[in-house]
């Protein structure tokens, strides 16, 4: 059973970047082909889409976090990567990874990260 | 701009009733890219049902989806004490993915 694992700081500074990995475990992140995902949650509100890379490589990124974000893969590590820049405290949330199964030309979420708390304060 | 409301915002129910939670898109949307998750509380969503009406393994057949075009609806049959979460609906607009502001089940 596949298994994903957020790493990196849980406070980010104003105007810094935040920089996240998340580890695949259980199954090769290279087998099939699937939509790597980040999606975040501030405290006690909805969840946000924030961009995935398809394991051919392309990329997408929510249009409202205009050009924040990079997003990566890394199979030798079994590992995608999230950087976001130019945080202010808006972007204090939960960040999860998630793994996209392709369903009839969109995707749905079947393995989910814990999420990690990123707190955006100076 | 393509907004998912879900209503009501919070249900209060006692254990063995029905509960049914709505999801409204804005405007028209493809069924096959409506998706269900529950989210307790501190933990990451879980996948309830895909393409408005599948449910996802594991998933008991208590929880079942159904709706198109516009209107969705998550029925939640008999409910248990462990059905106590936030729901939320995502939809695929094609230019990123949305989620609804999630419905409360509360069990008394």
């Amino acid at each position: 059973q596949v298994q994903l694992q957020e790493s990196g700081p849980g406070l980010v500074k104003p105007s810094q970047t935040l920089s996240l990995t998340c580890t695949v475990s259980g199954d090769s992140i290279s087998s099939g082909s699937f939509y790597w995902t980040w999606l975040r949650q501030p405290a006690g509100k909805g969840l946000e889409w924030i961009g995935r890379i398809y394991s051919s490589g392309s990329i997408k990124s929510n249009p409202s976090l205009r050009g924040r974000v990079t997003i990566s893969l890394d199979t030798s590590k079994s590992q995608f990567s999230l950087k976001l820049t130019s945080m202010t405290a808006a972007d204090t949330a939960v960040y999860f990874c998630a793994r996209g199964r392709p369903y009839t030309g969109s995707y749905y979420f079947d393995s989910w990260g814990q999420g990690a708390l990123v707190t955006v304060s100076s | 701009e393509i907004v998912l409301t879900q209503s009501p915002g919070t249900l209060s129910l006692s254990p063995g009733e029905g509960a049914t939670l709505s999801c409204r898109a804005s405007q028209s949307v493809d069924t096959s890219f409506l998706m269900w998750y529950q989210q307790k509380p501190g933990q990451a969503p879980r996948l309830l049902i895909y393409g408005a009406s599948n449910r996802a393994a594991g998933v008991p057949d208590r929880f079942s989806g159904s709706g198109s075009g516009t209107d969705f609806t998550l029925t939640i049959s008999r409910l248990e004490s462990g059905d106590c979460a936030v729901y939320y609906c995502q939809q695929d607009v094609g230019s990123s993915l949305i989620f609804g502001g999630g419905t409360k089940v509360e069990i008394k």
